[in-house]
């Protein structure tokens, strides 16, 4: 049981070029969601699903595309890298969304360099 | 609106105890977390809040006062592996997490 897999752990892009940061989990949650952590501010939401075929926006979904495909995978494509994504990405899932005890489980974090 | 505050960092012994504060505003609410964070890693769930009260789990304990907006973590017997960042979130209506900005928790020996 893997739990979060997130791929890569470390990445440096130039300005303008497009990646795919991987997730996959092995614990069949319903939820899965994207979130970047920077210096001084708290987790801040980018996109999430609450199952296959749906994904929804978050707090800061610009320059991000998700799909949800299947139950297990969620990748995160940043369409034309910019210095100001330049951040640490975490991937994060639960079993029900929508519930008050909905404890996250994270992946370990892919750190993103934009020059 | 909705806000969440909490230290920014915080240095304790190793043996003692410390609280960790974090208070919030919402006009919705579903719960408080908190989670662990070492450096270079994941977040790791610590504890969950709803109802007003203490949650005691082994060396760690947590609070929560709705009618106040306010919790607080309580670390007791500090040991050198709890260095670590302490970050307090807040379900809100719509079941989305609202995160601090974490709290940094220096021991020294």
């Amino acid at each position: 049981n893997a739990g979060v897999t997130q791929t890569p752990k470390f990445q440096v892009l130039k300005t303008g070029q497009s990646m795919t940061l991987q997730c996959a989990q092995d614990m069949n949650h319903e939820y899965m969601s994207w979130y970047r952590q920077d210096p001084g501010m708290g987790l801040r939401l980018i996109h999430y699903s609450v199952g296959a075929g749906i994904t929804d926006q978050g707090e800061v979904p610009n320059g991000y595309n998700v799909s949800r495909s299947t139950t297990e995978d969620f990748p995160l494509r940043l369409l034309s890298a910019a210095p100001s994504q330049t951040s640490v990405y975490f991937c994060a899932s639960s079993v029900t969304p929508g519930t008050g005890a909905n404890v996250l489980t994270f992946g370990a974090g892919s750190r993103l360099t934009v020059l | 609106g909705q806000n969440i505050d909490q230290p920014t960092e915080m240095t304790a012994t190793e043996g003692a105890i410390v609280q960790i504060n974090c208070t919030y505003q919402t006009s919705g609410f579903n719960g408080l977390f908190w989670y662990q964070q070492h450096a270079g890693e994941a977040p790791t769930f610590l504890s969950y809040n709803v109802l007003d009260g203490l949650e005691e789990k082994g060396r760690f304990s947590s609070f929560l006062s709705r009618s106040k907006g306010y919790s607080y973590l309580l670390l007791k017997e500090l040991q050198m592996k709890d260095s670590a960042s302490y970050l307090c979130a807040f379900m809100d209506s719509n079941y989305q997490l609202i995160w601090g900005a974490g709290t940094k928790l220096i021991i020294k020996p």
